[in-house]
């Protein structure tokens, strides 16, 4: 099956400093990398995603690439705020009518 | 974007009783569901695939008679936690697949405490 792996654990820079995490995958039949926010106590918010046909998607101060030869992805947070705090899971999977197979997760703390 | 909800958000109940979990896709038509459970700092860990009409897939691990799963309409799906134990106590969280958008929602979850 598919194995995600996601660094760095934890993850703590300034406010205004950016942020990376990156994601690997196994299995060559993904085609879907969504990434997700998750606050303490709440669900997991879909903040952006990424399809195969496609290397980067933008959104404002997000952004994701993603290299399929490789089998690596990468979320970029731009301007980091303190409100970016939050840990973060990558995830993989055929198409995003799959279930979803979820990175171990990054805990982001943004301080001012 | 579409909202999924999830009715008791919280539930605490004694060893031995039974909690229904209500997941449902409020603007949508979700065919398929799916419920994860979330262990305190840990990933989300797939239990088990729900389509509309059929009898749920469950993930290799996860005792289907304990964990019982209904998907019948195409805005609902319960999870029922069976004989509940202190170690059924976790975040359990549903998604949906919008058919028409191509994504998957989360639902805010329900955090189950056993005593």
């Amino acid at each position: 099956g598919e194995n995600v792996e996601q660094h760095p654990s934890t993850l703590s820079v300034q406010e205004g400093d950016s942020a990376v995490i990156k994601c690997t995958y196994s299995d060559s039949a993904s085609n879907y990398f969504p990434w997700y926010k998750q606050e303490l106590g709440k669900g997991p918010q879909l903040i952006i995603d990424i399809r195969s046909n496609v290397g980067e998607k933008k959104d404002q101060r997000i952004a994701v690439t993603l290299n399929k030869t490789a089998k690596h992805f990468s979320l970029h947070i731009t301007e980091t705020q303190p409100e970016d705090s939050a840990v973060y899971f990558c995830a993989a999977s055929p198409n995003s009518g799959y279930a979803l197979n979820f990175g171990k997760g990054t805990s982001l703390l943004v301080t001012p | 974007g579409a909202v999924v909800s999830q009715h008791p958000s919280w539930v605490i109940c004694k060893s031995g009783t039974s909690v229904k979990i209500e997941c449902r896709s409020l603007d949508f038509q979700a065919t398929t569901m799916f419920w994860y459970r979330q262990f305190p700092k840990q990933s989300l860990m797939l239990m088990a695939t729900s389509n509309e009409g059929s009898k749920a897939t469950y993930e290799q691990g996860v005792e289907k008679d304990k964990f019982l799963i209904n998907h019948a309409s195409l805005t609902l799906s319960t999870l029922t936690v069976t004989s509940a134990h202190p170690e059924d106590s976790s975040f359990y969280i549903c998604s949906a697949w919008d058919v028409i958008s191509y994504e998957q929602y989360f639902g805010p979850g329900t955090r189950l405490t056993v005593t």
